[in-house]
């Protein structure tokens, strides 16, 4: 397949628990984002990484929350001590990189991650 | 501060009635870019249009067709003899160009077409 995959699809969790949650971007895409979309709300932007510059962590709601990416390829994104407010689906997105004014900067998104946190 | 307005929780429509998605925007950039996403019960978004900042030639696609607007920033989205399928719901982006480019998303519209 060539979109952008993740997993798990869903992930149920006690509340105190550190999971772990996997993004696979399309092919060549330099630039990646992680948004949280809460139940029944728009996409909240968490971070975003474009090739080996420093990422954009200023949507991540807490120190709790982290994400790594080795080059282009795989990203994690980390909820550690996880509290029932973090439950939500947690949607990846790659693109192919800064905007040139062509349509580089159209975001493609993965199925999401479903966390529910008990 | 860069803000999507959709403003329509839900609408409900018969099938092969018209309908349209309003979306209003707050930002200020020059230069920017919006997007129409739709996000079908299966949860994946799908990408519908992007439109530049600098180009307000409407456009229409099959049943699809958008209005955007910079005097009154609006960006609306139309479907027309709306189906069964069209049911999911749609959102407004608006492109932050300021260097991360990440999307500032409205809040969804949810559409409901009954047979």
């Amino acid at each position: 397949g060539a979109g952008v995959s993740q997993s798990p699809s869903n992930k149920v969790t006690e509340k105190g628990k550190d999971v772990e949650l996997r993004c696979d971007p399309i092919s060549g895409h330099t630039a990646l984002y992680w948004y949280r979309q809460r139940l029944g709300q728009g996409l909240e932007f968490l971070i975003y990484f474009q090739g080996n510059s420093a990422p954009d962590k200023s949507g991540l709601p807490s120190d709790r929350f982290s994400a790594e990416r080795t080059g282009e390829s795989v990203s994690t994104l980390t909820i550690q001590r996880t509290q029932q407010e973090d439950s939500a689906v947690y949607l990846c997105a790659s693109s192919l990189g800064p905007w040139t004014g062509a349509s580089t900067d159209t975001q493609y998104f993965g199925p999401g991650t479903r966390l529910t946190v008990l | 501060a860069q803000k999507v307005t959709q403003a329509q929780t839900e609408i409900s429509v018969v099938e092969k009635e018209d309908v349209t998605l309003d979306c209003v925007y707050e930002t200020r950039d020059t230069t920017y870019y919006l997007f129409w996403y739709k996000q079908p019960p299966s949860g994946e978004l799908v990408f519908l249009i992007r439109r530049n900042s600098f180009d307000e030639q409407n456009e229409i696609s099959g049943r699809y067709s958008w209005n955007f607007q910079k005097s009154t920033s609006s960006f609306n989205f139309t479907i027309t003899a709306s189906q069964v399928v069209d049911s999911a719901v749609y959102f407004c982006a608006l492109s932050d160009t300021s260097g991360t480019y990440k999307y500032i998303f409205g809040t969804g519209t949810r559409l409901k077409v009954l047979a």
